[in-house]
């Protein structure tokens, strides 16, 4: 399968716990983006990545929430001591270049938080 | 006003009817712009890229003014599967972040 890959598919956490979600992106896609979509509302961005660099993290939440894309390995999008309200499919999508390219998405992961 | 607006629907459709979706956009700078669908809160899946000429793909027609930043989406012909959400996404003005609308949801009926 060449498309963009996330996992896990389903991830629960209790509040206070951390969240670790995983994503590759397709063959030959240098830039990736996280996005988060809540119950009954679009997707929203969060961060852009290119490998080993944040280019844009204007979505991200100040506090509890970071990412990374390092030089090997998949982008990573962390978010620390859980709380109810990031329960929510993270989505991540990855293009070829910046320059106007269509974004390919991957399965989401759907975090619950208990 | 909303960066990208979409009348969320439901456009509830017979099969083989023609229905048309419309969407928005409050920056005059964005340089990209997509139609996407969404199943069921799966991954939205890119449907067509839309260009300032008007683009066709089969029984799918999206145009793009910029002049009114307003963007749709024709669908002739509607199939069963054709039930999804549709998505109106726009591109900003530097980097290729997107910006995506709340979605409009179709429903095609036998």
């Amino acid at each position: 399968n060449a498309g963009v890959m996330q996992n896990p598919r389903h991830l629960v956490r209790r509040r206070g716990q951390e969240a670790r979600l995983r994503c590759s992106p397709m063959k030959g896609h240098s830039h990736v983006y996280w996005y988060r979509q809540l119950p009954e509302e679009g997707l929203k961005f969060m961060v852009y990545l290119q490998k080993e660099n944040i280019i844009d993290e204007s979505g991200m939440p100040k506090e509890r929430f970071s990412a990374e894309f390092p030089k090997e390995g998949p982008s990573i999008l962390r978010i620390q001591q859980v709380v109810r309200g990031d329960s929510a499919a993270y989505f991540c999508a990855s293009s070829r270049t910046e320059s106007n390219q269509p974004q390919h998405f991957g399965d989401g992961t759907r975090l619950s938080i208990l | 006003r909303k960066e990208v607006e979409q009348d969320p629907g439901p456009f509830n459709v017979p099969e083989g009817a023609t229905v048309a979706f419309n969407c928005t956009y409050s920056n005059s700078a964005s340089q990209s712009f997509f139609w996407y669908r969404q199943d069921c809160r799966k991954e939205p899946k890119l449907l067509m890229s839309v260009y300032s000429s008007g683009n066709e793909d089969g029984r799918f027609t999206a145009q793009l003014n910029r002049a009114s930043q307003y963007i749709s989406l024709l669908i002739r012909d509607s199939k069963l599967s054709d039930s999804a959400t549709y998505l109106c996404v726009v591109s900003g003005s530097g980097y290729s972040t997107l910006t995506f609308g709340k979605g409009t949801m179709l429903l095609v009926s036998p």
